[in-house]
Order: structure tokens, then sequence, then C-alpha cells
């Protein structure tokens, strides 16, 4: 059963902390993306990798995120430095080029 | 600027009253018209694609619909276990980019 897997699914951190959020997409799919989730804005699109390419990053904070994929079974978003305003759920999705994706299941991070 | 709206936010309904969901889209080269299921604390869950205009498609209670402007998820005799936030989504037709709208909040009462 094929499915999108993510690390950790908990994480409590304080302020000022780097985080570290890891995606498994699955396999044989070549598009992965990193989404927000909040009560107050919904599902926002943060990163978007197409063959490991990112190929847009608008909706990211330039300045304390970094999304990378180091190889096509890892796909990883970074907080540098972590502020309270990024408690939220971050998804990871993979899919191919018809559009569909794959959710996973979540990491909810609490910055204190 | 491409925008996905649903309505409404929150909808309550007792179980076996039938009623349906609202999406209206304003997005540039329509390529598809998705619908999700999300249940708490879990990623959304793939229910439908549509493509074009007159397009339905059904699984067990729920059928979706499709016109120009706007998308139905039809629900027929809900049950408790149809209880979710149902999302739906456009896809952009510049390139493989999900606009989602905040989805309705379904409560299916006994």
């Amino acid at each position: 059963d094929a499915r999108v897997t993510q690390t950790p699914r908990d994480k409590v951190t304080e302020m000022g902390q780097e985080v570290t959020m890891r995606c498994q997409p699955i396999l044989g799919h070549n598009t992965v993306f990193w989404y927000r989730q909040t009560m107050m804005q919904g599902l926002e699109l943060l990163a978007y990798f197409r063959n490991r390419a990112p190929l847009d990053d608008s909706g990211m904070p330039k300045d304390r995120f970094s999304a990378e994929m180091p190889d096509a079974t890892l796909a990883t978003l970074k907080i540098q430095p972590s502020e309270p305003r990024d408690s939220a759920v971050y998804f990871c999705a993979s899919g191919l080029d018809q559009g569909l994706q794959f959710f996973g299941p979540g990491t909810r991070l609490t910055v204190l | 600027e491409d925008q996905v709206t649903q309505s409404p936010e929150a909808l309550r309904l007792q179980e076996g009253e039938s009623s349906s969901l609202n999406c209206s889209y304003t997005v540039s080269g329509l390529r598809g018209l998705f619908w999700y299921r999300q249940d708490p604390g879990k990623g959304p869950e793939f229910l439908f694609t549509l493509y074009s205009a007159g397009e339905e498609k059904e699984k067990e209670r729920l059928k979706a619909t499709l016109t120009k402007k706007e998308s139905f998820l039809h629900i027929t005799a809900p049950k408790p276990e149809d209880s979710a936030t149902y999302l739906c989504a456009g896809l952009s037709g510049g390139y493989n980019k999900l606009i989602f709208g905040a989805g309705t909040r379904l409560a299916v009462h006994p």
C-alpha cells in the first residue's frame, strides 16, 4: 500500500531552534509539494519540486524556510530560526504530472 | 488571481438528510477540479477529479458535479461516518499547482 510518509508526526520546540521535517514521497512520483495548514489560512502551498528540482517556493518565507530534495526518496523542509507563528500542521504531498496529489499524515509543529 | 471559494463553511445534518456542498472557482485554464476529504489529525484523502463541465462522478453516498463556474458535492442519505472536512481544489493551467478552498466542515448526527 503505497503512501507518503512524514517524520516526525509531532514536534514541540522553543523559539529560535531549528526544525527539520522529512517526507518520503510515493515511489515513482515525480512531483513533491510542501503545504502548511492553519485554521486561519487553510492549506497554503510553500514549495513545489518536479524531478527533484525546485519549481516554485514563492509561498515560503525565504529568510527562515528552506526546502530540498537530496534524493528522489527524501524531501526536507527546514525552519531556522523557528518562531511561534510557524506553529501549524505541515503536509507533504506527492504526485505525477496529471495533477493528482497524495498527502502524507502531516507534522504538527508547535513553537513555544 | 486564481481563487476557490467553498460554502458553507460548516454544515450540520441529521443522518439521512441529503444536502450539497458548493465550490466556486476562478482558476485560469482550469485543468481539473479535485475533491478531497480530511479527517481530524490526518492528511487530505483524494475523492474525485472532474475535468470538464457536465462531468459527474460517484462514490458510495457522494456525487461530484462540475459546471464552468462551480462544482457541487452532493451527499445522499449521509451517515455519521461521513463527518469530515471536504476540500475542493482547482488545478491551474499554468503548471501543476492546486488552488485549495478553505473547506466545508460537515457534521452528521445520528
